[in-house]
């Protein structure tokens, strides 16, 4: 199972693009990457899924270089209400996802 | 709508009851899951079912119990044998197939006295 190292927290303002970095050194070549949001006392929420270059919705935008070792969420023009947890999640590209959570980052957006 | 409905938002408990969380779903998932949240920390998997009829222990699953008979429904089942139960519980549900996403409740707020 691929570790996943994420900052603990981060600050932004709001109408700022914030980039929340993932690193996950040891993924394995089937492992996706995907990125969910929590909102206090909510459960998390998909945002995007990725393999490899860039994935981008109608919410965000995920990139991911060639080595596949990081990835990036990348949230633009942020408001208050994008103040949440983010968590990183790696795998598994085969056998049974147990969908598994680390810390995630904090992200406050200031006014 | 289709989703997943956890019951009840609140519960307390004294120490030494069991308590039994609900979880209902209509998505037609194969997969549900319970996890356990402690203030600012990430989820822990309790239990998984990939399957009806069928469950497995996650990485935290002593003091806790499930059944899966119905595809809809995956209720957790808080002992007395669980040290520290208070905590914030969230069940979730997937088709169990790979690359695709989990649907999480709305969670259930445990306190213990």
């Amino acid at each position: 199972l691929a570790k996943t190292t994420q900052p603990i927290s981060m600050d932004s303002y709001e109408g700022q693009e914030v980039n929340i970095t993932c690193s996950h050194n040891n993924i394995a070549t089937n492992d996706y990457i995907t990125w969910y949001q929590q909102f206090p006392s909510q459960g998390p929420r998909f945002i995007i899924q990725g393999y490899k270059t860039k994935v981008t919705n109608e919410v965000a935008s995920l990139f991911i270089p060639a080595d596949r070792k990081s990835s990036t969420l990348s949230l633009p023009r942020v408001s208050l209400s994008d103040t949440a947890v983010y968590y990183c999640l790696v795998g598994p590209g085969y056998n049974f996802n147990k969908f598994y959570f680390g810390s995630g980052t904090k992200l406050n957006v200031k006014p | 709508d289709g989703g997943i409905t956890q019951s009840p938002k609140y519960l307390f408990r004294k120490e030494g009851q069991n308590v039994t969380l609900s979880c209902e779903q209509n998505l037609n998932h194969d997969a549900m899951y319970w996890y356990r949240q402690d203030p600012g920390q990430g989820l822990r998997l309790i239990y998984y079912s990939q399957i009806v009829n069928d469950f497995q222990k996650g990485d935290i699953a002593e003091g806790y119990s499930v059944s899966r008979e119905k595809k809809e429904s995956f209720p957790l089942t808080v002992t007395s044998a669980q040290k520290n139960p208070t905590a914030f519980y969230l069940c979730a549900s997937s088709t169990g197939q790979v690359n695709t996403e989990a649907f999480f409740g709305q969670g259930t707020r445990l306190t213990v006295v």
